[in-house]
């Protein structure tokens, strides 16, 4: 099992760019989480996935869209990067069925600068 | 509404001294907490987590945490720091069916020789 996993690891963009992060999982988890890290404010989540084509807001999403087309994949977009979007994204994921009691488990993180 | 605070953003211990990392919460539904540590240059791993079956919870590398309701604590504990225990750790409730996480802002734990 690789687990959750995330490309890219490192990226630069020029404000304006567009770009899609992608997450995979080989754990059949049902959902899904995106979060920033950003210093001294803990992790931030952004959008959340509960099912295939599934997907809601959570609590920094403005800037960024995500898609959910098959069950194992969760997509982060940013159409018009901007240098606040600056941050470090992680990709996370729980099985279904005991709710919130479950562990998520962490990708190893995409390091986005943008000039 | 659910928060966390992680009181101290920086806590530097002697190798083999106690180690304290403090987190408090809000939350108006009974809470799940959790304690992730993150390593340089890596995602979170789970330490222990409290789902409210023992009040005391035991994880990894020898933590342990308990969760106190009156004073809404849920704090970090190891006897003796190792140094590989350098790391930043995060405090997390989750009280949604949806299971998304609320992180404090995180501590650093500095150990030093």
């Amino acid at each position: 099992n690789a687990g959750v996993t995330q490309t890219p690891k490192f990226r630069v963009l020029k404000t304006g760019q567009s770009m899609t992060l992608l997450c995979a999982q080989d754990m059949n988890h049902e959902y899904m989480y995106w979060y920033r890290q950003d210093p001294g404010m803990g992790l931030r989540l952004i959008h959340y996935s509960v099912g295939e084509g599934t997907t809601a807001k959570g609590e920094v999403p403005d800037g960024y869209n995500v898609s959910r087309l098959k069950k194992q994949n969760f997509l982060l977009g940013l159409e018009s990067a901007a240098p606040s979007q600056t941050s470090v994204y992680f990709c996370a994921s729980t099985i279904l069925g005991r709710g919130s009691k479950d562990e998520q488990f962490f990708g190893p993180g995409t390091r986005l600068t943008v000039l | 509404a659910q928060s966390v605070t992680q009181l101290g953003s920086h806590v530097s211990v002697s190798e083999g001294a106690l180690v304290l990392l403090r987190c408090n919460y809000s939350s108006s539904v009974p809470p799940y907490l959790f304690w992730y540590v993150q390593y340089p240059n890596q995602g979170l791993q789970l330490l222990l987590k409290y789902t409210s079956a023992a009040t005391l919870v035991k994880g990894i590398n020898g933590f342990e945490a308990e969760f106190k309701k009156s004073e809404t604590s849920f704090h970090l504990t190891k006897p003796s720091a190792h140094m590989s225990d350098a790391a930043e750790y995060f405090c997390a409730v989750s009280g949604s069916n949806t299971g998304k996480l609320i992180f404090g802002q995180g501590t650093t734990l500095q150990v030093k020789p």
